[in-house]
């Protein structure tokens, strides 16, 4: 099986521009969820899609938003980018995801460097 | 305030065992703790989860007490191919945003010595 894919893996942009980022997770696998890895902060959660909804979310501000389409794939938007955007964007898939409370093995792809000038 | 702590670093000797401690209060009840491993440039890779008491599989053990406020990551006889960051992963509820908030802990860089 083909691992978890995301396009791009390099980005750069300036401060108020936006930006998508696109992840493909492992063929069927229904969750998806999205991190931003930074060395300051290191490794925080976004949010979590299942089957095109929305179902868990980190507390980043409203800038940041996803979807998922029905094949799975996921889409991550950030709006008016700044300067502490500059991370690494980590997609994740697994088969149940966060079902509950009970966390699924997650599967997690190259990720998108995104560098905002 | 939920809050996952491990050590920021770590280093051992080619052979030996490396121990690798995760603080976790407040978990979801039923939540499970998943290590995960990290080499530079890559995504997290999963080494083992578990839920109480011992696990194991064939790269490493787990250890969870039974109040679950903690968990020991157990690498046996590491190599330098071991040389990486380790995190572990746990879920807490949120009631103010009404959802589980996948947390990571800072990461425990590991650094194996010939």
């Amino acid at each position: 099986k083909a691992g978890v894919t995301q396009t791009p893996r390099y980005l750069i942009k300036t401060r108020g521009q936006q930006v998508t980022l696109s992840c493909s997770p492992i063929s069927g696998h229904r969750s998806v969820s999205w991190y931003q890895q930074t060395p300051g902060q290191g490794l925080q959660f976004l949010f979590e899609y299942f089957s095109e909804t929305q179902r868990n979310k980190g507390n980043f501000p409203g800038r940041f938003s996803g979807r998922q389409f029905s094949n799975s794939r996921s889409e991550m938007n950030v709006s008016t980018l700044e300067l502490g955007d500059s991370a690494l964007y980590l997609c994740a898939s697994s088969p149940r995801g966060q079902q509950g409370s009970s966390t699924d093995t997650q599967y997690f792809g190259p990720g998108t460097r995104l560098t905002v000038l | 305030l939920a809050k996952t702590t491990q050590p920021i670093s770590m280093d051992s000797y080619e052979g030996q065992e490396v121990n690798i401690t995760c603080s976790h209060n407040n978990i979801a009840t039923n939540d499970y703790i998943t290590w995960y491993q990290q080499f530079p440039s890559q995504g997290p890779r999963f080494i083992i989860q578990g839920y109480k008491t011992k696990v194991t599989n064939e790269v490493a053990s787990l250890f969870i007490p039974a109040d679950r406020k903690s968990s020991t990551l157990s690498l046996p006889r590491v190599s330098l191919s071991d040389t990486a960051v380790y995190y572990c992963l746990v879920a807490y509820w949120d009631s103010g945003a009404g959802s589980y908030q996948l947390t990571f802990g800072k990461g425990t860089k590991l650094s194996v010595i010939p």
